[in-house]
């Protein structure tokens, strides 16, 4: 059964900071990998998916690496607002579409 | 802009009452997916479609049946709600072609907050 697991839990950063989010799976074989955001009782909102033949992708400020080999996948965000602070999720698509949840990253950037 | 509707933002039900959570998509997407949402546990998934009037069984299916009658409309039944239903509830959808890992972005609605009193 596929397992995704994402750390840290919680992170605080001061404004202007570059952070990474980590993400890693335990079954390679995916079809792709999304980052999400959720803001607090809101649903999910699509950052970037990347193709199990892919190795990375970027949407202005935020870049997205796989490596699926190894079953692990970052998500770099550059110069950190705080308009970034909000939970940070990734996924997998596996066999039969589904898609397997980490249990997120919850990121506060400060002034 | 693509769009994934929740009936309810939030909706309050009594211990035995059977629930409705309605989701509609408008993107002509084959695959429609109800998760529940809950601190410390992520994302879990009760049911799933492929295609009008499938369905198949998430990793938490106890307790619920779903619906799908049209393409666009996927129903959350909860036959006689419990307390530890209470939760949010998130409906997604994305298009065919997961075979080819082609086009698959996931699309979710605004999330229904359930309360069983």
């Amino acid at each position: 059964k596929q397992e995704v697991t994402q750390i840290p839990a919680a992170l605080s950063v001061p404004e202007g900071e570059n952070l990474v989010l980590n993400c890693s799976f335990t079954d390679s074989a995916i079809y792709n990998l999304q980052w999400f955001r959720q803001d607090p009782g809101k649903g999910l909102t699509s950052l970037l998916l990347i193709q199990s033949s892919q190795r990375e992708q970027t949407s202005g400020r935020l870049n997205a690496s796989l490596d699926k080999s190894s079953g692990r996948s970052t998500l770099y965000i550059a110069a950190s607002q705080p308009g970034d602070s909000a939970t940070y999720l990734c996924a997998v698509t596996g066999t039969a579409s589904k898609l397997t949840f980490g249990t997120g990253t919850r990121l506060q950037v400060t002034l | 802009d693509v769009k994934v509707t929740q009936s309810s933002r939030y909706l309050v039900k009594r211990t035995g009452e059977k629930v409705f959570l309605e989701c509609v998509q408008d993107m002509d997407h084959e695959n429609m997916f109800w998760y529940r949402q809950d601190p410390g546990l992520g994302l879990r998934l009760i049911y799933f479609s492929y295609d009008v009037k499938m369905k198949e069984k998430g990793d938490i299916p106890e307790g619920y049946s779903v619906s799908r009658e049209k393409k666009e409309r996927f129903s959350l039944i909860l036959e006689s709600a419990s307390t530890n239903q209470t939760s949010m509830y998130l409906c997604a959808s994305t298009p065919l072609n997961r075979s080819r890992g082609w086009d698959t972005e996931a699309f979710f609605g605004q999330g229904t907050r359930l309360t069983v009193v």
